[in-house]
């Protein structure tokens, strides 16, 4: 079974300085892995997603399949991106959203 | 709609009684999630419906938890007997069927068991 792993539950960081969010996933396929996002008071939305290769709010994830990790990185965090981060793996067949446990960011002035 | 909605936002009930949430998915998608988020917890799978498929039960805590999708659209969970560690904030989601698309959230309901 698919399984995926946020060791962090916490990171604090300071305005200005880079962020990392750690992913790690068991599977034995070709996942397509998935970050979401949850600001306060707002729903669950996707952040960004492994096939499109896109940069959004500046963030970016690599997926790294011999490491099998998928880790979340920004160069220059903003006040405005303290949120819930979970890092998902969807497998091809059956399409089923498997949710890390999350991380918590939060960035100090 | 324009979005997964879910009522009710907030549900206070009290311990031993049944509970119903209600879940209305974007039209059109086939794929519907329950989670569950409890207070400083990640997410929680309970359920996954999937078109014409039986539904992926498997996060299901205990056998007062149940849900059913009607027409393949609206779902309703339900938790007979509520217990307080029951308390938390249920999510739905959708999906279109296809394994690299998005999922889109409800606004989730707030269960409180006193």
């Amino acid at each position: 079974a698919q399984r995926v792993t946020q060791p962090e539950k916490l990171l604090s960081v300071f305005k200005g300085a880079p962020v990392e969010l750690k992913c790690n996933y068991s599977y034995s396929g070709s996942p397509e892995l998935f970050w979401y996002v949850q600001y306060s008071r707002q729903r669950l939305q996707l952040l960004l997603r492994h096939i499109s290769r896109e940069s959004i709010k500046g963030f970016t994830a690599d997926l790294n399949k011999g490491e099998t990790s998928f880790h979340l990185k920004k160069p220059f965090a903003q006040e405005e991106d303290s949120a819930m981060y979970y890092c998902a793996l969807s497998k091809a067949a059956g399409n089923k959203l498997t949710f890390g446990g999350g991380t918590r960011v939060l960035v100090k002035p | 709609g324009a979005g997964v909605s879910q009522s009710p936002s907030n549900k206070v009930t009290e311990k031993g009684k049944d509970v119903e949430l209600r879940c209305d998915p974007i039209s059109g998608h086939t794929a519907l999630y329950w989670y569950r988020q409890s207070l400083g917890q990640g997410l929680e799978f309970l359920i996954y419906f999937q078109g014409n498929s039986a539904p992926d039960k498997s996060g299901l805590p205990s056998d007062r938890f149940s849900a059913e999708r009607t027409g393949g659209s609206v779902s309703t969970l339900t938790i007979q007997r509520t217990q307080q560690e029951d308390s938390a904030v249920y999510l739905c989601a959708s999906s279109l069927a296809r394994w690299d698309t998005e999922a889109f959230f409800g606004q989730g309901t707030r269960l409180t068991v006193v």
